[in-house]
């Protein structure tokens, strides 16, 4: 059963504090992407992957870092530099081109930070 | 890079009424998706429609590459159509990164 995971649901922090957020998939996708969704906005791209051991910041990197050690694997950390970091975080993979760019989002992390 | 507008930004409809959504875009694009957002946060893939005509069952999709617009048919349209639909979209060349436009509340009511 093909998609893409995200742990956990809920994550909560006290400021000050780094956070790891989780993202798997197991589409054989190369490319995988963070964004960020605040209360009745759309969502915006934190960072993206064409490939493993290779990332690019997004429009909203600031505050953010991530990993890209495994094609199946693309983790995201908070940071304590990251100035609003209360939002909803989803994780999305896709193809790295030929037929199609569709990009599959996984369900989602909420992350609150008091 | 690319701007995306949606409109209308909120859409009541009583329950079998016809809608159309519509989504602007700035550039030339190699990505057009529209999404459904359901009441838990979960983005449900509607269409990839970089151009052309797409259907799925009371969904449809036409995207006018060449005018820069994609609309969004709903027919004869459910409760269960309620939520949020986001239109995105990938500059051509961009890396396929998806710029969102800020959605259509839609509430279908009995």
């Amino acid at each position: 059963d093909g998609g893409i995971t995200q742990s956990p649901k809920y994550l909560f922090r006290k400021e000050g504090q780094n956070v790891t957020l989780s993202c798997e998939q197991n589409l054989n996708h190369d490319a995988m992407y963070w964004y960020r969704q605040d209360p009745g906005q759309g969502l915006r791209l934190i960072y993206y992957s064409q490939i493993v051991n290779d990332f690019q910041k997004g429009d909203i990197a600031e505050g953010y870092s991530v990993s890209r050690e495994k094609k199946e694997s693309f983790p995201l950390t908070v940071t304590s530099a990251q100035k609003n970091p209360t939002a909803f975080y989803l994780c999305a993979s896709s193809q790295r081109g030929g037929r199609s760019y569709e990009q599959y989002f996984g369900p989602g992390t909420r992350l609150t930070v008091t | 890079g690319i701007q995306v507008e949606q409109s209308p930004p909120d859409l009541i409809l009583q329950e079998g009424a016809n809608s159309t959504l519509r989504c602007n875009f700035s550039d030339s694009v190699n990505n057009l998706q529209w999404f459904h957002q359901n009441p838990w946060g979960q983005l449900i893939n509607l269409f990839y429609i970089p151009s052309g005509t797409k259907q799925n069952g009371r969904l449809s999709a036409t995207t006018v590459a060449t005018e820069r617009y994609s609309l969004l048919y709903i027919s004869s349209s459910q409760t269960t159509d309620s939520g949020v639909y986001f239109c995105a979209a990938g500059l051509t060349g961009g890396g396929n990164k998806l710029t969102f436009g800020t959605g259509t509340q839609l509430k279908v009511e009995l």
